[in-house]
């Protein structure tokens, strides 16, 4: 398996509340991805990075926002969490652009319950 | 939104029976790509399909691109209770945008 950490791995937080997760990885990979997984909706990608400080959004970006001050950090923040953002977040990581390519390495998963 | 749609959503069966997955965009895929998500697991890569006609096998499993690259298949022959898990299908128009996944269970 790639090197991909994931902190932390489940969080039971309440409506209103900061949550900051964080993906790390030992590939040195140029890009990284955070997705989040709902039964019946598949992958959906919240936000990526194609370098160190450069980000952009993904398909379901509201309410998130993310930072990459260093090539093997992404960190995805939800800024006042709500029940609706329960959901399981997966960091991945390719090392060339998914346009191409891109394989997807996938990190164990963060459990996020938001009450 | 551009979306891939994927069908079906749950399929139950037999050990030794074959097992198919399909994947449709409305739009023309640069590329797609399948995945497997093991229960309680992460997804992992299985394939990339990039031309037209495209067919891959990896031992089992046969994976087909469309000849307009809109669609897809996985087809696993004889089952196996190893297959278990959800399959999900990837495909590239700008970003990559995954189906909602097959969940496959097989009765030994």
């Amino acid at each position: 398996d790639a090197g991909i950490t994931q902190s932390p791995r489940h969080k039971v937080t309440e409506t209103g509340t900061p949550v900051t997760l964080r993906c790390h990885q030992t590939e040195n990979h140029r890009y990284m991805y955070w997705y989040r997984q709902d039964p019946g909706h598949g992958l959906r990608l919240i936000h990526y990075s194609y370098g160190v400080k450069d980000t952009d959004k993904g398909e379901v970006s509201d309410g998130y926002s993310v930072s990459r001050s260093k090539t093997e950090d992404f960190l995805l923040t939800l800024e006042s969490a709500t029940s609706s953002q329960t959901s399981v977040y997966f960091c991945a990581i390719s090392d060339v652009w998914t346009l191409t390519t891109g394989e997807l390495f996938f990190g164990e998963g963060s459990r996020l319950t938001v009450l | 939104g551009q979306q891939v749609m994927q069908i079906p959503q749950y399929q139950h069966v037999q050990e030794g029976e074959d097992f198919t997955t399909y994947c449709n965009s409305s739009t023309t895929l640069s590329n797609i790509q399948w995945y497997k998500q093991r229960p309680g697991g992460h997804p992992v890569f299985l394939i990339q399909l990039v031309k037209s006609g495209e067919v891959k096998k990896q031992k089992r499993l046969t994976f087909q691109f469309g000849e307009a690259k809109k669609n897809s298949s996985l087809h696993i022959t004889a089952t196996q209770t190893t297959d278990v898990g959800t399959y999900f299908c990837a495909g590239n128009m700008g970003d990559m945008r995954f189906g909602a996944g097959t969940r496959l269970t097989v009765k030994p």
